[in-house]
């Protein structure tokens, strides 16, 4: 069954300064990686997805993450952070009708 | 993106008594529904599965007689958690798809139960 690790519990970074969230993944194939980002309030917003191809991946609000098969990890990036970045994000790795979510990593973002 | 909504946002209710939570696709239709729930600094953990028309696909250790679900149309799922207990109290959160496996899920914001 697959698995998913988020490492950091919670980071917090200076604005414009550069974030990275690390995850980490268990799973016997070819993996269907997300991330997403949850706000208070507001519904889980897909950032970005993997399904194959090209292992950098950009999406939405800057993000990028990079698919490393031989590290098992699909880590989130942001050159630059805002203040507006603070939120709670998930990776995840799903399969057919089955997703399954990392604990979370919940950023704060200092002026 | 589309647009899921759920109702209510919050619910208090007494132990012993049924609370219905609704998922609704705003915008489009909904092959596919999920019901998440999410402990307090947790992760999400799935629930069910539920397709148009069918009986939902219950994750294992979830009761199926404690959580009835319905998916009764394209565009709307009912999760309705009977005989509610404090244990119940959680973020319940759903999502909904339309076609296949490589769409994308959209979710709704979250409904916070609080059994007492």
């Amino acid at each position: 069954a697959q698995s998913v690790t988020q490492p950091d519990i919670h980071i917090t970074v200076s604005e414009g300064a550069s974030l990275e969230l690390r995850c980490n993944y268990s799973y016997g194939a070819t993996p269907y990686l997300f991330w997403y980002v949850q706000s208070p309030g507001q519904g889980l917003q897909l950032l970005l997805k993997y399904f194959s191809g090209d292992t950098l991946v950009q999406g939405i609000k800057g993000f990028e993450a990079e698919f490393k098969r031989s590290q098992s990890s699909f880590n989130l990036r942001k050159p630059s952070v805002h203040w507006s970045d603070a939120a709670e994000y998930f990776c995840a790795v799903g399969a057919n009708n089955d997703m399954r979510f990392g604990a979370g990593t919940r950023l704060t973002v200092k002026p | 993106g589309a647009v899921v909504s759920q109702h209510p946002s919050r619910v208090i209710c007494k132990s012993g008594t049924s609370v219905k939570i609704e998922c609704r696709s705003l915008d489009f239709q909904a092959t596919t529904m999920f019901w998440y729930r999410q402990f307090p600094k947790q992760s999400l953990m799935l629930m069910a599965t539920s397709n148009e028309g069918s009986k939902a696909t219950y994750e294992q250790g979830v009761e199926k007689d404690k959580f009835l679900i319905n998916h009764a149309s394209l565009t709307l799922s009912t999760l309705t958690v009977t005989s509610a207990h404090p244990e119940d109290s959680s973020f319940y959160i759903c999502s909904a798809r339309a076609g296949g496996i490589y769409n994308e899920q959209f979710f709704g914001p979250g409904t916070r139960l609080t059994v007492l």
